[in-house]
Order: C-alpha cells, then structure tokens, then sequence
C-alpha cells in the first residue's frame, strides 16, 4: 500500500472549516484514500472513503486532485468534538492477495479546534 | 445492526503473568478479523489478522499470540507480559466479498479499546 504523508498538527477555530491535507504520491489506479479519526483513548472511526472522485457524507467532505497524488479531508464547520488525530491512508479494495482488508496507520495531524 | 465489544476495559498486569483480551463481533458472519496496539503517543500497530476460524497472521514477532475458536470470536493472549507489553489494545472487523473487494464501504469498525498497564 501506499504510503502518505500528513503535517503533524493543525489548528482551527471552532465553526470554521478545517481543511486537512494528505500526500500520496506514489497511490496506484486501484488504490482508494480512507480518512479516519482517533478521539482521545477511543478506537479510531471511518470518516470517509474516495476512489477519484471527490465524496461527501454528513461528517465531511474529500477532495481528491486529478492526478490523485493528494487529497484534503474537509470538516465544514469544526466543533470542540472535532478535536482528535486525523489519519489518511491509502488502500486497494480487493482483500485477496496480501492486503486482507488491513489498515496501515501512520501518525496522523492532531486537529486541535479552538473556542 | 453490528457491533464489536472488547473486554476488559481497563487491566492492571505485574511483568510476568499471564493475558487475555477477548473481543467479539456481532450482527455479521465470516468477518475478517484484526488485533492493533497503540503504545503511549504513538500510532497504532497490526499485531494479528484472521480471515477465519482458526486462521492467524502475526504482522510483526512479538511476545503476543491470537486465537480464533468461533467465527466472531477474537482473544489476544500472552503467557508472559513484559513491561514492554503495556498499551491500548484495539481489536477491528471488516467484511470482504468472497473473491476480495469490499462489501459496503470496506472499513474497518473498531472496538472500544482495552488499556493494559504492565509493572
């Protein structure tokens, strides 16, 4: 799988978007982008999912560039809630082969939503 | 609906004794089936993955095994803790079509996590 990178720590003000980036660089054609969330001492939740192109659901909304080498994860209006570790990752959807479904986790961006 | 329960919550262990965490999953059949750990402050780590009964994949060597008795039932067990053992364990399920690929979205649904402090 691909690997992505995140910047480590972001900030918002509460009502505000907040606009998360990811790089993928090297994502292949039948790779999708997961977007996850970690609140403090919580199992992590699935945010959103995208293949190319860009999702919404009512939690938030990707974006992913045309030449799918990055992505941003937008949370329209940031709540205190929202504070948590945000984390991108790069997937195939088939699980045969060597994948299995699994979830590589890198170290995410820490969004702190301030009042 | 499904749901994922782990327990216990919260454990207390002395370096050297023996573990068990046990997760299972309900409201969905033949789930795939996957044991992380997070140590303090930093990310989380595949420690086992099953696709079935009886079926166990280690992700990296450790002092940790894996059990799969039934279906929608996942324990992580040690015989001896280290102190290097302490961690949030997290136990996850997802379900993939019989050829691979991904039923519904193809996320991962996680449980509420067992926190295991070794001293």
């Amino acid at each position: 799988d691909a690997k992505t990178t995140q910047p480590p720590s972001m900030d918002c003000a509460e009502g505000r978007a907040a606009n998360l980036p990811c790089n993928h660089s090297t994502i292949s054609g039948n790779e999708y982008v997961y977007w996850y969330r970690q609140i403090h001492s919580q199992g992590p939740q699935y945010i959103i999912h995208g293949l190319k192109n860009n999702e919404t659901n009512e939690m938030a909304s990707l974006i992913i560039t045309e030449d799918r080498k990055s992505s941003t994860l937008i949370l329209p209006h940031a709540t205190l809630r929202d504070t948590a570790v945000y984390y991108c990752i790069v997937r195939g959807s088939n699980a045969g082969g060597t994948s299995y479904g699994k979830l590589t986790f890198g170290q995410g961006t820490i969004l702190t939503v301030h009042p | 609906s499904q749901t994922i329960h782990q327990w216990p919550a919260t454990l207390v262990q002395p370096v050297g004794s023996p573990l068990s965490l046990e997760c299972t999953v309900e409201g969905t059949s033949n789930p795939n089936l996957y044991w992380y750990r997070q140590a303090a402050g930093r990310g989380l780590q595949l420690l086992f993955y099953s696709v079935g009964i009886g079926q166990i994949s280690s992700e990296v060597p450790q002092n940790l095994s894996a059990s799969r008795p039934q279906d929608r039932q996942f324990i992580l067990s040690s015989k001896k803790l280290l102190l290097s053992d302490s961690g949030f364990y997290l136990c996850a399920w997802s379900v993939w079509g019989p050829r691979g690929g991904a039923r519904g979205t193809g996320e991962l649904f996680f449980g509420e996590g067992s926190r295991l402090t070794v001293l």
